[in-house]
């Protein structure tokens, strides 16, 4: 177990729906990352938070957006949701940045 | 994407046998490097890393070696066990003016009773 909790473990939702993930960081990280896993593109950086700000950016999505609440913990909203959405999200955490990352288990998102 | 496209290659071995499982990356101005395992349905897990000012570093029953000149990094896995049967993914820490871990397209390792 890594400490990094995400939920909830599988989603099903179908085209044009939003959706909200969560990722409670490791007890002491205060940078939290989040990675999409699909079968054609592998493991894809979106974006990084440290201590509540936005402090790096991926390939995310106009209709993708992440925050970092006070309490750490985080969310990744994905809106106007497309087949080609589906994929495992992961979210990691780390003490700071340039410090290992620890991963989820991951949110595994089905859209129909 | 800034992941490279997956091909994903796969290294068969004998249990019992080393394991060397190779990783080119991109940036010479990555000064940090992880390797990953990941097993089927769960997220990936830190292995190993090793900073740029060292060309070797090792672990319980892995060894990561960096070789900058032509940007290569491998990890050495001694005495391979099936539960060693994963996809591994090496990751470079690439600083262009914040620091993103990148994550190359992985090797999967099946290790043969």
């Amino acid at each position: 177990d890594s400490g990094v909790t995400q939920t909830p473990k599988h989603l099903i939702t179908a085209t044009g729906q939003r959706v909200t993930l969560r990722c409670s960081p490791r007890s002491g990280d205060l940078s939290v990352y989040w990675y999409q896993q699909s079968l054609d593109q592998g493991l894809q950086f979106l974006i990084q938070y440290y201590n509540g700000e936005e402090r790096a950016k991926g390939n995310i999505l106009e209709r993708f957006s992440a925050q970092q609440f006070p309490d750490l913990h985080s969310e990744l909203n994905l809106s106007s949701l497309e087949l080609g959405d589906s994929a495992l999200y992961f979210c990691a955490s780390s003490v700071g940045p340039e410090e290992k990352l620890f991963f989820g288990s991951g949110t595994q998102l089905s859209v129909l | 994407g800034e992941s490279v496209g997956l091909h994903l290659p796969t290294l068969s071995v004998q249990e019992g046998d080393n394991s060397i499982i190779n990783c080119a990356y991109s940036n010479s101005a990555s000064d940090y490097f992880i390797w990953y395992k990941q097993e089927s349905g769960k997220g990936p897990q830190f292995i190993i890393d090793i900073r740029s000012n060292m060309d070797k570093r090792q672990g319980q029953r892995v060894t990561v070696l960096l070789n900058k000149t032509v940007k290569h990094l491998s990890l050495q896995i001694a005495a391979t066990q099936p539960g060693d049967s994963a996809v591994y993914f090496c990751a470079e820490n690439r600083e262009d003016s914040s620091y993103k871990l990148i994550f190359g397209s992985g090797t999967r390792l099946l290790v043969r009773p």
